[in-house]
C-alpha cells in the first residue's frame, strides 16, 4: 500500500464544473503539498498546508490532520486547468508523492 | 529571484554508460533533493543534500550518487546505466526542507 494515495486517478470534466481531488496518507507529516505537473514535466507548487484551509484564486485546499486526509478543489474549471495534480507529504525532511490525478477539462 | 534550473533537458544514453545531471537551486535555498519519475508514476525520492552533505536517501542503489556545491547547486550521477533508469529526473530546492521549488526536469532515455 502506498504511503500517499490519491483518488481518482483520472478525471474528466466539462468547463465550469466543480472538481475535487482527494489525498490520504498513512505516515506522520510536517506538511502536505499540492503540486501541478504539465505535460512537459515541470512541477509547480500550488499549496503547502499543515492545517486548515488555503485558497488561491479558483483553487482551494483543505487538510484534516486527524483523518490524514486532504482535498484539492477547483471551482469553475477551465481547459487550462488540464494537468496532473500530485499530492505530496513532507516526512522526516523528504517528500513522499502520490501517483497523481490526471485531470482533463473539455470546453 | 531565480528559480530552479536543470540541465540538460533531454538526454539519450546507452546502457552501461554514466550520466551527470545538474541542478541550480533557487537563491536563498540551502537544500536540494532529487527525484526519479517513471512514466505514469509519482516521483520517487532519490536523495537530499543539505549544506553539501547527503542527509537522506531513498531506496536507490549506490550507483546513484550526488554532490552539492558551496553555491548549493547539485549534481546527480548515475553509473552503469540500466534501461529501467529511463525516467524524468526532477530536482527541488528548499530552505531547510520548507517550501519546495521544482525544476522542469531532465528526461533521460537509456537505450
Amino acid at each position: 500500500k502506498n504511503e500517499v494515495e490519491q483518488s481518482p486517478q483520472n478525471l474528466t470534466a466539462q468547463e465550469g464544473e466543480f472538481i475535487t481531488i482527494n489525498c490520504s496518507y498513512s505516515v506522520g507529516i510536517s506538511a502536505l503539498h499540492w503540486l501541478q505537473q504539465h505535460p512537459g514535466g515541470g512541477i509547480v507548487s500550488l499549496f503547502m498546508l499543515s492545517s486548515g484551509k488555503k485558497k488561491h484564486g479558483r483553487l482551494i485546499a483543505t487538510i484534516n490532520i486527524q483523518e490524514k486526509h486532504s482535498s484539492l478543489h477547483i471551482t469553475a474549471s477551465h481547459p487550462r486547468d488540464s494537468a496532473v495534480y500530485i499530492c505530496a507529504v513532507t516526512n522526516t525532511d523528504k517528500l513522499i508523492f502520490g501517483t497523481g490525478t490526471r485531470l482533463q477539462v473539455f470546453p | 529571484e531565480t528559480g530552479v534550473t536543470q540541465s540538460p533537458t533531454h538526454l539519450i544514453k546507452t546502457r552501461g554508460q554514466q550520466v551527470t545531471l545538474r541542478c541550480s537551486s533557487q537563491s536563498g535555498h540551502n537544500t536540494v533533493s532529487w527525484y526519479q519519475q517513471a512514466l505514469g508514476q509519482g516521483p520517487q525520492f532519490i536523495f537530499q543534500y543539505y549544506r553539501e552533505e547527503e542527509n537522506g536517501r531513498g531506496n536507490f542503489p549506490p550507483r546513484f550518487s550526488g554532490l552539492q556545491f558551496p553555491n548549493y547547486s547539485s549534481e546527480l550521477n548515475v553509473n552503469a546505466l540500466e534501461l529501467d533508469d529511463s525516467a524524468l529526473y526532477l530536482c527541488a530546492s528548499s530552505l531547510n526542507s520548507y517550501g519546495y521549488t521544482f525544476g522542469s526536469g531532465t528526461r533521460l532515455t537509456v537505450v
